[in-house]
């Protein structure tokens, strides 16, 4: 299993440009979510899904858009790039039971010039 | 929403002493409390849990302490190793969405320094 696969690693971005996050996993798992890592702020919840077809946002989801169409799958969208979306993607996902752990992609590091 | 608040921000020992970090949250309905490690560069990786059913898990030099009345939770590392140095982060949840997973809430992270 390779888990959870982000792509790409490093991006960079003018103002107003768009990008997609990929996030990908193989372990048939129904919960993924979206993070944002800056310092000094910890995690902060983006976006998240309970299943393919269904999303629902998070602490900090404006400016960011997402879709579930199949399990594997949970890419993230930026629709007009802003400097304070400089940032550390992290897509994770878990299995839904109670004490199943979050499990983390490598992560995704965008900068907005 | 939750809010959980984590202390201190950075913290030095000297390898082989204890180190603690301490998390507080603020909605009463949490009921899972994950641990997460993060090495510089790296993804987090979970560490250790504990759910509100139980006051204290241990794993090996690792445990974690609950109090729900006071709403705060902690980290205890014992024999600090320098592969100990990393951040810490807390979190909280209310447990199981419908449909399934934890909607966590981090706190700000605790940057740990083991030091020889």
């Amino acid at each position: 299993n390779a888990g959870v696969t982000q792509t790409p690693k490093f991006q960079v971005l003018k103002t107003g440009q768009s990008m997609t996050l990929q996030c990908a996993q193989d372990m048939n798992h129904e919960y993924m979510s979206w993070y944002r890592q800056d310092p000094g702020m910890g995690l902060r919840l983006i976006h998240y899904s309970v299943g393919a077809g269904i999303t629902d946002q998070g602490e900090v989801p404006n400016g960011y858009n997402v879709s579930r169409s199949t399990t594997e799958d949970f890419p993230l969208r930026l629709l007009s790039a802003a400097p304070s979306q400089t940032s550390v993607y992290f897509c994770a996902s878990s299995n839904g039971g109670g004490n199943s752990p979050l499990h983390f992609g490598n992560g995704t590091r965008l900068t907005v010039t | 929403g939750e809010n959980v608040e984590q202390h201190p921000s950075t913290l030095s020992v000297q390898e082989g002493d204890s180190a603690v970090i301490k998390c507080t949250y603020s909605d009463s309905a949490s009921n899972y409390f994950p641990w997460y490690k993060q090495e510089l560069g790296k993804r987090p990786q979970l560490i250790i849990d504990i759910r509100s059913n139980v006051g204290e898990k241990k794993d090996q030099r690792i445990a974690v302490t609950l109090n729900k009345t006071a709403k705060h939770f902690s980290l205890h590392i014992t024999e600090t190793q320098p592969e100990d140095s990393a951040v810490y982060f807390c979190a909280a949840s209310r447990g199981v969405l419908t449909g399934g997973g934890n909607k966590l809430t981090f706190g700000t992270g605790t940057q740990l320094k083991v030091e020889l």
